[in-house]
């Protein structure tokens, strides 16, 4: 079992919808959890950080965190073709300073 | 404040070459870290530093080396270069060892060193 599992996608939502990322990690004593977005040919960037259970709003972007289902989501409202791209899901483990990184899922928003 | 600095962005190499890929960052961050992504993968931890003189393996570091003599510098060192080792290269660092609880204390990216081995 990996690490950190995403969908790979793509995932295609209409302009306005709300796009549902999703990812389980296996390490039940992880700590935080982040999502990154990375555009083609950038490096990864920071959405956001959660690391209690329940919901954490910024702006268009909600994380959700169930550490007992060891699942975390990125939900995106509003989605814009500007958030078409690779979003990262990644893990602090239990032990050690070191991030696990999802394989990503891809996003396509169409206007 | 520029960050976090990766030299070259783009290399190619012939198999069996050998090369540094640099890295510098200006924020006086103790941990620095090496991923290596290939296309449609997340990222694989290669090696890792906590403080200058101090540097430990991630999940892939085989055919790698590094160094860290200052705390701006962290350079990977490939050796005998292989096909294998075709990948988007990134160096990223943070302030300290906790990932709670501040948005300045998550790491920070370099822009990415492209290399392919040929």
């Amino acid at each position: 079992q990996k690490e950190v599992e995403q969908n790979s996608g793509p995932l295609s939502v209409p302009e306005g919808a709300i796009a549902s990322l999703n990812c389980t990690y296996s390490d039940r004593g992880s700590q935080s959890f982040f999502w990154y977005r990375q555009y083609s040919g950038k490096s990864p960037e920071l959405i956001m950080f959660i690391y209690s259970n329940g919901d954490k709003e910024d702006g268009r972007f909600t994380a959700q965190l169930n550490k007992a289902s060891q699942y975390v989501s990125l939900l995106i409202r509003d989605s814009q073709p500007s958030d078409s791209a690779t979003y990262l899901c990644a893990v602090n483990p239990q032990y050690g300073n070191k991030l696990v990184f999802g394989a990503g899922t891809i996003l396509r928003v169409k206007s | 404040n520029a960050g976090v600095t990766q030299t070259p962005k783009f290399r190619i190499l012939k198999i069996g070459q050998s090369m540094t890929l640099q890295c510098t960052q200006d924020m006086n961050h103790n941990y620095m870290y090496w991923y290596r992504q290939d296309p449609g993968m997340g990222l694989k931890l290669i090696y890792y530093s906590v403080g200058a003189g101090i540097t430990d393996k991630g999940e892939v570091p085989n055919g790698y080396n590094v160094s860290r003599s200052t705390t701006e510098d962290f350079p990977l060192r490939l050796e005998l270069a292989a096909p294998s080792q075709t990948s988007v290269y990134f160096c990223a660092s943070k302030n300290d060892g906790t990932y709670v609880l501040s948005v300045a204390n998550v790491l920070t990216f370099g822009a990415g060193s492209r290399l392919t081995v040929l």
